[in-house]
């Protein structure tokens, strides 16, 4: 099964101090890997993606995600959160099927940056 | 720049109705999935379709149905609707099916309740 998880349903974490947001996946083969970030009554919103090179890939919003396939994680990451960064964020990994490229999402984590 | 365009934005029925849910991707994108979001859970995939063909599908009920029409918008029919159908439903578009094809713009959803 290919699948991702998401450990933590919550993350609080100070302004202006670094974030991590955890994500692992379980696939079989090469790995496509994406974070969106959803706000309250918004639709997903596409902050970066992993398909291959460097480990490290820069996104949307200075967020920062790392691969590691010893690992078999994608946590995403940013060196100064903001309390505008609150909102629910999704690990996905693509499943390239015959037709299509559906994303299967992990469970979300809510991350709250107070002041 | 244009977005996905989703409508309603809300929609409210009662049990064993229909309902229809449309969805306008972006221009010049050929792709569209549906994915259902219950409250507080992760977008489940339902759907997809590509050159109006359908190209993949999820996790979608039988009393459920879509299609894609010649100018690539689409939509979802849901019938003998149930309490359990009540969720956010995110239309997301992308051009091509192909590994080009990385990433995914979601609309900001149709917000469904059943009563």
């Amino acid at each position: 099964a290919q699948s991702v998880a998401q450990p933590e349903d919550q993350v609080n974490v100070a302004e202006g101090n670094p974030l991590t947001v955890k994500c692992t996946y379980s696939v079989s083969g090469n790995p496509y890997l994406f974070w969106y970030v959803q706000y309250p009554n918004r639709g997903l919103q596409f902050l970066l993606k992993y398909i291959t090179g460097d480990n490290l890939v820069k996104g949307s919003y200075g967020f920062e995600a790392e691969f590691n396939k010893s690992q078999t994680s994608f946590h995403l990451k940013k060196p100064s959160a903001l309390v505008s960064d609150s909102a629910l964020y999704f690990c996905a990994v693509r499943l390239l099927t015959g037709g299509g490229n559906k994303l299967t999402f992990g469970t979300g984590t809510q991350l709250k940056v107070e002041l | 720049a244009a977005g996905v365009i989703q409508s309603p934005r809300h929609l409210i029925k009662e049990k064993r109705e229909t309902a229809t849910l449309k969805c306008y991707p972006i221009p010049r994108h050929d792709t569209v999935y549906w994915y259902q979001q219950g409250p507080g859970q992760d977008p489940q995939f339902l759907i997809s379709f590509y050159e109006k063909m359908q190209s993949d599908k999820g996790s979608i009920p039988d009393r459920f149905s879509a299609q894609q029409f010649s100018d690539y918008h689409s939509e979802l029919n849901m019938s003998s609707l149930e309490l359990g159908d009540s969720a956010l439903y995110f239309c997301a578009s992308a051009f091509g099916t192909g590994t080009t094809n990385e990433k995914l713009f979601f609309g900001s959803g149709t917000q469904l309740s059943v009563l």
